[in-house]
């Protein structure tokens, strides 16, 4: 049961324009998400997050926007650097019992950013 | 000091040796937890600390032994493992459990041969 889904296994972009990856979520219980850069062999970074009580958080050139009705967030980095290219894993804290101990990740998508 | 460190980045160990995992943090986060991640796939959790004491086990093999000698350290204590346990493991930390940003360290990439 995959509660969080990052139907894109793949984004390629050319270097200044904006990325955008998308993240859906089946539990309407989460009530904290967050997006993270992963490099091959390295542990994730944290990017940004936001709460379901905002529906935008913006970070420099990161902006992560949420829709609850939609369950669907998306993150959006403008301008793209080829420094950006990495898997970003979507995660979910919240839902069920005890489930605010537990970050749920997405499958992830892997960004490339073409000079 | 925003670190969360581990030791080894590497572990090679054959199925019937015992090695240990470490973890350390110095951000005053008082949850720790530990993700096992293969290849391709996402982080999934193994264990969770919540003020030193274990608040999650997602039913992970007794062959993997977490442990928490303070607020500043988690261990994983690695024994009979399988093949099939191969895998980077994640140390993480946040500052308390529940709707907040867990750091991750750089991982151990465990072969087991």
């Amino acid at each position: 049961d995959q509660q969080v889904k990052q139907n894109s296994p793949s984004l390629s972009v050319q270097e200044g324009r904006i990325s955008i990856l998308n993240c859906d979520y089946t539990n309407s219980m989460f009530d904290y998400f967050l997006w993270y850069k992963k490099y091959p062999a390295e542990g994730p970074t944290f990017l940004i997050s936001i709460s379901s009580i905002k529906d935008k958080n913006e970070d420099g050139r990161f902006t992560v926007f949420l829709n609850k009705s939609a369950k669907h967030l998306s993150l959006h980095i403008v301008p793209s650097q080829p420094g950006d290219s990495a898997v970003y894993f979507c995660a979910a804290l919240g839902g069920s019992q005890g489930g605010s101990e537990k970050l749920v990740f997405g499958k992830g998508t892997k960004l490339t950013v073409n000079p | 000091d925003t670190e969360v460190t581990q030791t080894p980045k590497h572990l090679v160990m054959g199925m019937t040796n015992k090695k240990s995992l470490k973890c350390e943090q110095h951000m005053g986060h008082r949850a720790m937890y530990w993700y096992k991640q293969k290849a391709k796939k996402p982080p999934e959790l193994m264990f969770v600390y919540s003020y030193e004491k274990l608040s999650i086990n997602e039913s992970v093999p007794s062959r993997f032994s977490p442990e928490c000698p303070n607020s500043s350290l988690l261990n994983l204590h690695l024994h009979a493992l399988q093949p099939e346990d191969s895998a980077l493991y994640l140390c993480a930390s946040s500052h308390f459990v529940g709707g907040n940003e867990q750091f991750f360290g750089p991982g151990t990439r465990l072969t087991v041969l």
